[in-house]
């Protein structure tokens, strides 16, 4: 079974929104990653959290690790129409060779 | 640089039919994976190598072999090829531990 899961799978935004999704994931890990997907591209990494961080940001990116909860956000701010995507949290367990893929959400931003 | 490098981008195999799906990538990477993305299904993790000589099972091996003979080459056999494998294939690699994976940009496989 997958480890993470992503909420909600689906989201809808008006450009210039914020934009967040969250994912829930089932046991201990190493860290914590967030990818892209354009539509029929492979991934491209975002920005990796490590389990005994709480924050992190890159941009226009946040991150948060409640490790207790197991659970990450993603904040996307000031969105773009470029930021349409899927986006898909992994988490990396057995020393961090592992990596392993939650179902994703699906991000539009209308212009 | 090329990053990693899967080829060939698309195929259409009858089932029963056996295949290598070619991975490489040029950054000298010491992890390196395999995943199927379904709709609706996200990735799923069917093996992967944490250098030359090693490899793992993931989430989804059954039906796949893969071997790992030098650091650049990651390549996945299907072994008797089924429609339930119809899917795309992703290759990625990462250099260290609990760093972030380079993705290359898929094979779409339908076995008909």
């Amino acid at each position: 079974s997958q480890q993470g899961e992503e909420d909600p799978q689906a989201l809808s935004i008006q450009e210039g929104e914020n934009a967040t999704m969250n994912c829930s994931y089932k046991t201990s890990i190493n860290n914590l990653q967030w990818y892209r997907q354009n539509s029929g591209r492979g991934l491209v990494h975002l920005i990796l959290i490590r389990s005994n961080e709480r924050e992190k940001h890159s941009g226009r990116l946040r991150v948060t690790l409640d490790t207790s909860k197991k659970s990450s956000s993603l904040l996307i701010t000031a969105s773009r129409a470029a930021d349409t995507a899927s986006y898909f949290c992994a988490t990396a367990t057995q020393g961090a060779q592992k990596l392993v893929f939650g179902q994703g959400t699906r991000l539009t931003i209308n212009p | 640089n090329a990053g990693v490098t899967q080829t060939p981008k698309f195929q259409v195999l009858k089932t029963g039919q056996s295949m290598t799906l070619q991975c490489a990538q040029d950054m000298n990477h010491e992890y390196m994976s395999w995943y199927r993305q379904d709709p609706g299904m996200g990735l799923r993790l069917i093996h992967y190598s944490v250098g030359a000589g090693i490899t793992d099972q993931g989430e989804v091996p059954n039906g796949y072999n893969v071997s790992r003979s030098t650091t650049e080459d990651f390549p996945l056999r299907l072994l008797s090829a089924a429609p339930s494998q119809t899917s795309v294939y992703f290759c990625a690699s990462s250099q260290i531990r609990g760093s972030g994976y380079t993705f290359g940009s898929g094979t779409r496989l339908t076995v008909v």
